[in-house]
């Protein structure tokens, strides 16, 4: 069974800081993404990575992926209010593109002045 | 815009009445959707998984007699939430994935709260 780790789950952060958010997963997979949630509202894509050493980037968010590790970063440079939200990543169960995703529990991350 | 639609987005009932949501792929056709559960500060759980033409499967706990799951056409997922309760109340999420385009789509919830 497909397990997927985030932490921390909770997260305060001064504006202007850096900051890293880990997952973790237990079995070899081809996809990981990573979503933001804002209370009430369903999930915004953020990044998809599909192979190892992966890097994405959009504004102060960066992704990676080190698939031999089985583990994602998504780094928060220079934090501002507005990236506060809940991050999950989500890993793909299986190799066929028609499989659902596992979650992580998610990071909820509040930006402060 | 939405590729992805899900109705109603909020809906508040009478404990032990039915309710329906819809997840519609608009723009590419699913043959399977997801659908997820989510309650108040939690993650994402999947509930099941819904195939065109034939029967849903349903992850471990799911009671597939409470959340009838129909999946009619290539562009349609409907949950139906069954004799409602309280502990009922949730988010609920559908996603599908467009296979031309390689892409994962999420509906955008439906709250569901049950009185």
């Amino acid at each position: 069974e497909l397990k997927v780790e985030q932490n921390p789950l909770f997260l305060s952060m001064q504006e202007g800081k850096n900051y890293t958010i880990y997952c973790n997963y237990s079995t070899t997979s081809d996809r990981l993404y990573w979503y933001r949630q804002d209370p009430g509202k369903s999930l915004e894509s953020l990044f998809v990575l599909l192979s190892n050493g992966a890097v994405k980037q959009e504004g102060r968010l960066m992704a990676s992926l080190d698939t031999k590790a089985r583990l994602s970063t998504l780094h928060i440079t220079a934090a501002v209010h507005d990236l506060s939200a809940t991050y999950f990543c989500a890993v793909d169960i299986g190799p066929s593109g028609n499989t659902p995703l596992v979650f992580g529990k998610g990071t909820r991350l509040s930006v402060i002045a | 815009g939405a590729v992805v639609s899900q109705h109603p987005s909020r809906v508040i009932c009478k404990s032990g009445t039915s309710v329906k949501i819809e997840c519609r792929s608009l723009d590419f056709q699913a043959t399977t959707m997801f659908w997820y559960r989510q309650f108040p500060k939690q993650s994402l759980m999947l509930m099941a998984t819904s195939n065109e033409g034939s029967k849903a499967t349903y992850e471990q706990g799911v009671e597939k007699d409470k959340f009838l799951i129909n999946h009619a056409s290539l562009t349609l997922s409907t949950l139906t939430v069954t004799s409602a309760h309280p502990e009922d109340s949730s988010f609920y999420i559908c996603s599908a994935r467009d296979r031309v385009r390689e892409k994962l789509f999420f509906g955008s919830g439906t709250q569901l709260s049950v009185l």
